[in-house]
């Protein structure tokens, strides 16, 4: 059983660039998840999925940010026009819907935006 | 208003020795569940515990307890016989709602960083 898997592990960018990230969850989990972690704090909800649909959006999830999934396995996160307060670590976690208390996270991505 | 509240920000435990590690939240749900994650230097997030707020017991996992004292509104965890490989970060997180229509989202306290001395 493979855990949660996200790629890449680091990305450097410069303010104002594109940036994609990717998460496969745990093969059997209908849910999937996204937090962001800035240093010293915990991590903040963004977003989440239950199978294809996007279920609730955070208001942290500015119009730059958008996230889909779209068959319901891997997710991508796309940050158009970073800006440098978009660096942190992007952490994505899955669950399955019934009967799972726990999330499931994977390593994340580190962004860096220069 | 924060919903998790970790009041130590770091703590230095000699090896060993059990350490506890203060939880309080804040809810006006009566259902919820609280959990803590173990997040070590490489930065992956590592599920310890959980307890539900309709559970009598408190939750127990191998070294880890979960001290729910729920009418404080207080979830410690404690790690027993502490080792040098629980030196990590440890956040406290709440999900409110146990419905199955559930808000699923999980809320995280700012952490607490143990130290184990050798």
């Amino acid at each position: 059983d493979t855990g949660v898997s996200q790629d890449p592990r680091h990305k450097i960018t410069k303010r104002g660039q594109n940036v994609t990230f990717r998460c496969d969850p745990i093969s059997e989990h209908n849910r999937l998840y996204w937090y962001r972690q800035t240093l010293g704090q915990g991590p903040e909800f963004l977003t989440y999925f239950q199978n294809e649909a996007q279920l609730e959006k955070s208001r942290l999830l500015s119009d730059r940010f958008s996230a889909e999934r779209p068959k319901g396995s891997f997710s991508t996160l796309e940050i158009q026009r970073t800006e440098q307060g978009d660096s942190a670590m992007y952490l994505c976690a899955s669950s399955r819907y019934r009967g799972s208390n726990e999330q499931y996270f994977g390593p994340g991505t580190r962004l860096t935006v220069t | 208003a924060q919903k998790i509240t970790q009041t130590q920000p770091g703590m230095f435990v000699q090896e060993k020795e059990a350490v506890t590690l203060d939880c309080t939240y804040d809810t006006s749900d009566q259902s919820y569940g609280l959990f803590w994650y173990k997040q070590p230097s490489s930065g992956e997030m590592i599920f310890l515990i959980y307890q539900g707020s309709y559970d009598e017991q408190n939750a127990t996992e191998g070294r880890y307890s979960l001290n729910f004292q729920k009418a404080r509104k207080s979830a410690n965890l404690v790690i027993s016989a502490s080792q040098l490989g629980d030196s990590a970060m440890y956040f406290c997180a709440m999900r409110e709602g146990l419905s199955m229509n559930r808000d699923d989202k999980i809320i995280f306290g700012k952490g607490t960083r143990l130290h184990i001395l050798p």
